[in-house]
């Protein structure tokens, strides 16, 4: 299968400062990319969807302002947190699909916590 | 009607035990059905998924089995394995959405006992 990568897998940040993700897909194109948020024993929560090369869609209820994405290349998504607050942490998850294709893969997660 | 309900919340079975989960959903435009594990920590895995014109589909240890006019997929896991301990979630892909966006269920956490 496609491989995704997350960077980082892990952050601790003080409150009040921004953290960056990265989101890789290694060995395909990505056209598209999906950013979840998964509490503990909880489902995905999809924050957000973003296309390459344009402004991405977020879920209602998500903060575009908070959780700034960007997808500028086909195989690069990030999800920038600002000012992070306690209240953000949590295990962010990002997946990629191909043109046309339905499947999606998903990375790792990265486990951010906000001191 | 976006809904994917997804039960049991947990199971627990002998090793060697074939567990069910099942799912079931309202919007008829789903098109797409997938299943993935995930592990603690980790990222979710795709296990295997199936389309509506399709009753069953087996890969190795794992089988959908759906039922288009109830609405309704399941996984069965054959021959469990103490390994396949882990959280399994389906999944459906709505077309409309133009993105292939998954509406997931609410997971269920299996154990395998040794």
């Amino acid at each position: 299968g496609a491989v995704v990568s997350q960077h980082p897998s892990r952050v601790i940040c003080k409150s009040g400062t921004s953290v960056k993700i990265e989101c890789r897909s290694l060995d395909f194109q990505a056209t598209t990319m999906f950013w979840y948020r998964q509490f503990p024993k909880k489902s995905l929560m999809l924050m957000a969807t973003s296309n390459e090369g344009s402004k991405a869609t977020y879920e209602q209820g998500v903060e575009k302002d908070k959780f700034l994405i960007n997808h500028a290349s086909l195989t690069l998504s990030t999800l920038t947190v600002t000012s992070a607050h306690p209240e953000d942490s949590s295990f962010y998850i990002c997946s990629a699909g191909s043109p046309g294709v339905e499947t999606q893969y998903f990375g790792p997660g990265t486990r951010l916590l906000v001191l | 009607q976006q809904q994917v309900k997804q039960s049991p919340q947990s199971l627990i079975v002998q090793k060697g035990g074939i567990p069910i989960i099942n799912c079931a959903y309202e919007n008829t435009a789903f098109d797409y059905f997938p299943w993935y594990q995930q592990f603690p920590g980790k990222g979710p895995a795709l296990l295997i998924a199936i389309r509506p014109d399709v009753s069953e589909k087996k890969e190795g240890r794992f089988t959908i089995s759906f039922n288009k006019s109830a609405k309704q997929f399941s996984l069965h896991i054959m021959d469990s394995q103490p390994g396949d301990s882990a959280t399994y979630f389906c999944a459906a892909s709505d077309p409309t959405s133009g993105t292939y966006k998954y509406i997931f269920g609410t997971g269920t956490r299996l154990k395998v006992l040794a």
